[in-house]
């Protein structure tokens, strides 16, 4: 069965920091993963997709599948990035139509 | 465009009581989905539907019904709600481009229950 694992339940760091937040999987297949954010007062947005390989908010991710891991990364932290965030992947199986497995979620707290 | 609305945002049940959660979209979106967000659990996939009149069980559907009559609505049942139905559902939806999936879902605000 696949699974989407992310480690820390709460991630805090202080402004202009590198940021990592950690994200591994398991899944039988080629996965197609993602990075979705809760910002406070929001609803759940993508933030990015594997596949795009592009930089938003000057977040990266990049697919490991030796390591199974799809870590997101920002070299320097801003107060704004302060939120929820889910890795997901979408699921296995013949035509997925986009059905998501998300991770357990990582509360990003940016300090001052 | 509003996107992606849930009605109610929030409900008090208490245990037996039934309720219906309505999702609506107003981008002709062909597929929507259920999910729950539990504390540690992520979201989780309770049904979801590929088109009107279609519906298929998701990760976690025990519990809940589902209806999509009509394109733009995407409707969650509880005939009998139970404590462990606390939960905040979220409804989403996501269209094919170009033969397949956009693989990009877009989210309703979230309705807050709590059955007592």
């Amino acid at each position: 069965a696949q699974r989407v694992t992310q480690p820390e339940k709460l991630l805090s760091v202080f402004k202009g920091a590198p940021v990592e937040l950690k994200c591994n999987y398991s899944y039988s297949g080629s996965p197609e993963l993602f990075w979705y954010v809760q910002y406070s007062r929001q609803r759940l947005q993508l933030l990015l997709r594997h596949i795009s390989r592009e930089s938003i908010k000057g977040f990266t991710a990049d697919l490991n599948k030796g390591e199974t891991s799809f870590h997101l990364k920002k070299p320097f932290a801003q107060e704004e990035d302060s939120a929820m965030y889910y890795c997901a992947l979408i699921w296995a199986g013949g035509t997925s139509y986009g059905k998501l497995t998300f991770g357990q979620g990582t509360i990003l707290t940016v300090h001052p | 465009n509003a996107g992606v609305t849930q009605t109610p945002k929030f409900r008090v049940l208490k245990t037996g009581q039934s309720m219906t959660l309505l999702c609506a979209q107003d981008m002709n979106h062909e597929y929507m989905y259920w999910y729950r967000q539990d504390p540690g659990m992520g979201l989780r996939l309770i049904h979801y539907s590929v088109g009107e009149g279609t519906t298929a069980k998701g990760e976690v559907p025990d519990g809940y019904n589902v209806s999509r009559l009509k394109k733009q609505n995407f409707l969650l049942g509880l005939e009998s709600a139970a404590p462990s139905q606390t939960s905040v559902y979220f409804c989403a939806s996501s269209y094919r481009a170009s033969g397949r999936h956009t693989y990009e879902q877009y989210f309703g605000p979230g309705t807050r229950l709590t059955v007592t």
